[in-house]
């Protein structure tokens, strides 16, 4: 069965830092992989998505992924956040033509102070 | 497009009674998605359709809890009778799948909560 491990539940960062939050899934086929966002009180919106092609995808905000298939990672980079973007965040995998649910991962908890 | 439409976007009611939250998907998307956020127990799928028809309810908890989806562009979450653990923020979600490419769009959320 398919699954998503996010490693980092709680991060904490000043504005203007780096930051990369980790996604691993499991599943031995081809995936679609996508990065949702919530902000506080609010319903999750899409962030960037991979499906095919160059694995380093662009999303909203500055935010960008990288699909490394050796290592079954999806990882979240930001060069520099803001304190707008407190948040948690969601990875997801499915399979494409396979079942159509998405498998979230437990989500990480972003918290970035002026 | 206006997006998903969920109503109400928050209820309050007390344990015993019933439930019923709505969804109205993106025009055109095929596929709709019903979820529960909690802290305890983080996002959760409950159930989903493809043209209106359930094709997986695994994660519906109890008897109490059912959905329809009379047509393309309506569904419901009944909760009968609600109890107090039932409280969680319930999101409707929709897609549609073009060449295996799908995307969810979430709607705004119902805040349910059980007294």
């Amino acid at each position: 069965a398919q699954s998503v491990s996010q490693h980092n539940h709680h991060v904490i960062l000043s504005e203007a830092a780096s930051l990369e939050l980790g996604c691993n899934y499991s599943y031995g086929g081809t995936v679609n992989l996508f990065w949702y966002v919530q902000y506080p009180g609010q319903h999750l919106q899409l962030l960037l998505k991979y499906f095919s092609g160059d694995p380093l995808v662009k999303g909203i905000k500055g935010f960008e992924a990288e699909f490394i298939k050796s290592k079954f990672s999806f990882n979240l980079r930001k060069p520099s956040v803001q304190w707008s973007d407190t948040a948690e965040y969601f990875c997801a995998v499915n399979a494409p033509g396979g079942t159509d649910k998405l498998i979230f991962g437990t989500g990480t908890r972003l918290q970035v102070f002026p | 497009d206006a997006g998903v439409i969920q109503s109400p976007r928050h209820e309050v009611t007390e344990m015993g009674q019933e439930v019923t939250l709505r969804c109205k998907p993106i025009s055109g998307h095929d596929y709709l998605f019903w979820y529960r956020q909690t802290m305890m127990r983080g996002l959760e799928l409950l159930i989903y359709f493809n043209n209106n028809v359930p094709i997986d309810d695994s994660g519906m908890p109890e008897d109490r809890f059912s959905a329809k989806m009379p047509n393309a562009s309506f569904s419901t979450l009944k909760i009968q009778p609600s109890e107090p653990r039932d409280s969680a923020v319930y999101f409707c979600a929709s897609s549609s799948r073009t060449g295996g490419q799908e995307t969810q769009y979430f709607g705004p959320g119902t805040r349910l909560l059980v007294l």
